[in-house]
């Protein structure tokens, strides 16, 4: 069965500071990997989402940026965060063209301070 | 204009009602529809999918489509304060690789 890690689970970071976050899926080969921040009480705001090694297909310009550097390994990094970065940040996988929805992972609650 | 709409409530419904929980959206070909349930500080859980006008029942839950009207609802029988959750619509527009997420439905049961 497929399962999607993502970790941590929660990170206090200072303004101005650096961020990785890091995603993986096992059980499958090739899936489409997004991802998402959703800001206290509000929706679901698609950030980066990517079909295949080394495509990046980014949704909302700002600060943030995405990696995938192996098939199945999904990286949201920053060089410098705001206080604006802060929220719930959700990893997805999806098969080829998302016919079945995704999966979330257990998502990373990141709070700048 | 919003793609996919929900009311977002709060929806109050008594322990053992039956909640109906709804969603619009704008793209007549839009070909996959699911609902997610998210509790409070937990990540979004696929509940319910479905691809074809008409009815599809899982357990207590229950997915509408009407493709002509272009909305699709949630019916959650037996309502249980366990049940108590934000509820999201998603939408696969065209078939793509996105899908596009309603804000949401916060439903409430109470004892």
């Amino acid at each position: 069965s497929q399962t999607i890690h993502q970790w941590p689970a929660t990170l206090v970071q200072p303004v101005g500071s650096p961020l990785s976050l890091e995603c993986t899926v096992e059980g499958t080969s090739n899936p489409n990997l997004y991802w998402y921040r959703q800001a206290a009480g509000r929706g679901l705001q698609l950030l980066f989402y990517s079909v295949g090694i080394g495509q990046i297909s980014s949704e909302v310009p700002q600060n943030l940026s995405a990696s995938r550097p192996q098939d199945r390994q999904f990286i949201l990094s920053s060089k410098k965060l705001l206080l604006s970065d802060s929220g719930f940040y959700l990893c997805a996988w999806s098969a080829h063209r998302a016919n079945y929805g995704y999966t979330f992972g257990s998502g990373t609650r990141l709070t700048v301070v | 204009q919003k793609e996919v709409e929900q009311n977002s409530g709060p929806l109050s419904v008594p322990e053992g009602a039956i909640a109906s929980l709804n969603c619009t959206y704008s793209d007549r070909v839009s070909q996959s529809f699911f609902w997610y349930r998210q509790y409070s500080g937990k990540s979004p859980e696929l509940i319910m999918s479905i691809y074809s006008n008409g009815d599809k029942e899982d357990g207590r839950f229950t997915a509408q489509l009407n493709k002509a009207s272009q909305y699709v609802s949630l019916l959650i029988r037996d309502s249980q304060p366990s049940d108590s959750a934000t509820y999201l619509c998603a939408v696969n527009e065209r078939g793509g690789n996105k899908l596009t997420f309603g804000t949401g439905t916060q439903l409430k049961v109470e004892l």
